[in-house]
């Protein structure tokens, strides 16, 4: 299974960008790169997907380098609702219905 | 669109009992996910069904099994508890979309305790 490593924790203040880096050096064509994320005593919910281009929603842009190797989770704003432990999960080929889930880097974001 | 139901939400058992976890998943929805968080493993992928079928299975022991009924809500089982079974046992629910890509939508979790 193609992993990936991230920073056990990282912090932020409240209105700045927050960049979560993601390395998945032995990442295969075929996988797509899922962001999670989970807040305190919630089960982990949806962020964000990608292949190979960058991507953006409401909740965040997904920065993915060109070599796939590894890639950047980016809150534009951070608020004190954002803390929370952040994943980083490759999916196994084209289905996106087994999740392996790392140790995710946890986000502390100071008022 | 109500979300992903878990019940019970917490639960205390004796080791060597069994215990039934239901979920009930999003409308619509057809793949049910289940896993397993603890402080030591973290999150663990248990098994996924999909139209009453495990499509998918994790590294666990036989002791855990699960199921899904037509209507699409699961149940996993665990037999003979341990002590190490304690952990939040957490649902999840997506629909596939094109391209087969599809997010999960995960439930509160039961919390299981073994003593």
């Amino acid at each position: 299974d193609a992993k990936t490593t991230q920073p056990n924790s990282m912090e932020s203040n409240e209105e700045e960008p927050v960049h979560l880096p993601c390395n998945h050096s032995t990442i295969s064509g075929t996988d797509y790169i899922h962001w999670y994320r989970q807040l305190p005593s919630q089960g982990p919910e949806y962020v964000i997907h990608g292949l190979t281009s960058n991507v953006n929603n409401r909740m965040a842009s997904l920065a993915i380098a060109e070599d796939r190797k590894s890639s950047t989770l980016i809150l534009h704003r951070a608020t004190l609702r954002d803390a929370a432990v952040y994943y980083c999960i490759l999916s196994l080929g084209e289905w996106a219905d087994k999740l392996i889930f790392g140790t995710g880097t946890r986000l502390q974001v100071f008022p | 669109k109500a979300g992903v139901t878990q019940t019970p939400r917490y639960l205390i058992k004796t080791r060597g009992q069994q215990v039934t976890l239901s979920c009930s998943p999003i409308s619509g929805h057809r793949s049910v996910s289940w896993y397993q968080q603890t402080p030591g493993q973290g999150l663990q992928f248990l098994f996924e069904y999909f139209s009453e079928t495990q499509r998918n299975k994790g590294n666990f022991p036989g002791r855990f099994s699960g199921r899904q009924f037509s209507n699409s809500r699961s149940e996993m089982n665990v037999s003979t508890l341990e002590l190490g079974d304690s952990a939040l046992y957490l649902c999840a629910s997506s629909i596939q979309g094109t391209g087969g890509i599809y997010e999960q939508y995960f439930g509160p979790g039961t919390r299981l305790t073994v003593t």
